[in-house]
């Protein structure tokens, strides 16, 4: 059965380095979403992409975060410099387009020390 | 903008008990509105959907129906079991927000034996 893979699963990093996360949606999937997922919470989308174009990262925290999908395939998160408030969940989502079902991923773990 | 608020929790049931958890939302256009599940340590799961008012999703014991008049659509099973325990999100999408998926807080749910 199709998944949408997330790497890593979890991730220790200090504050003030750089991590990234990795998200390879469904094939043929032209949506994909990162949402972030505070403890307690429910998800909150941070960026959402059709094919390799943004469509939506109005609550991206810019000056500290960045996401790409180069090809319009997979996608990379990344953070830096992390700080303590960035522990979270990070899930990822695929769908084969808008207004259709959202898959996600097992997500990663983020804690900062 | 839009949101969902659904009852708190934590919702602590006996075996075979009746199960609702409360869900109402606010949006700006004419959602879809969905539940979805989260089992422990892992990304969430689409339980049940539906798209427009007076439809009824269902699926695997579980049913709610969106109430356009009430702008709710509470989740309900008649009989849970001890595997039903997970943490319960209720989520909207719509037009007007690139149908981003919109998520409750959260409900979590225990079923002991």
């Amino acid at each position: 059965e199709a998944e949408v893979a997330q790497s890593p699963r979890y991730k220790i990093t200090e504050k003030s380095q750089a991590v990234a996360f990795w998200c390879d949606p469904i094939s043929g999937h032209a949506t994909l979403y990162w949402y972030r997922q505070i403890l307690g919470q429910g998800p909150e989308l941070l960026v959402q992409f059709q094919d390799e174009s943004v469509v939506d990262d109005s609550q991206l925290p810019k000056d500290r975060f960045s996401a790409e999908r180069l090809k319009g395939v997979d996608s990379t998160l990344k953070i830096q410099p992390a700080e303590l408030g960035d522990s979270a969940m990070y899930l990822c989502a695929s769908s084969a387009g808008v207004n259709t079902e959202a898959f996600f991923g097992q997500g990663t773990r983020l804690t900062v020390v | 903008g839009d949101s969902v608020t659904q009852m708190e929790g934590p919702v602590t049931l006996s075996e075979e008990a009746f199960l609702t958890i409360n869900c109402t939302y606010t949006a700006t256009g004419y959602p879809s509105l969905f539940w979805y599940v989260q089992y422990p340590g892992e990304g969430l799961q689409l339980l049940l959907k539906a798209t427009k008012a007076d439809d009824k999703g269902s699926n695997k014991g579980f049913e709610a129906t969106y109430r356009k008049e009430t702008t709710s659509f509470h989740l309900e099973k008649g009989s849970v079991q001890v595997s039903d325990s997970a943490v319960y999100f209720c989520a909207l999408s719509d037009r007007g927000s690139n149908y981003k998926l919109t998520f409750g807080k959260g409900t979590l749910l225990t079923v002991n034996p």
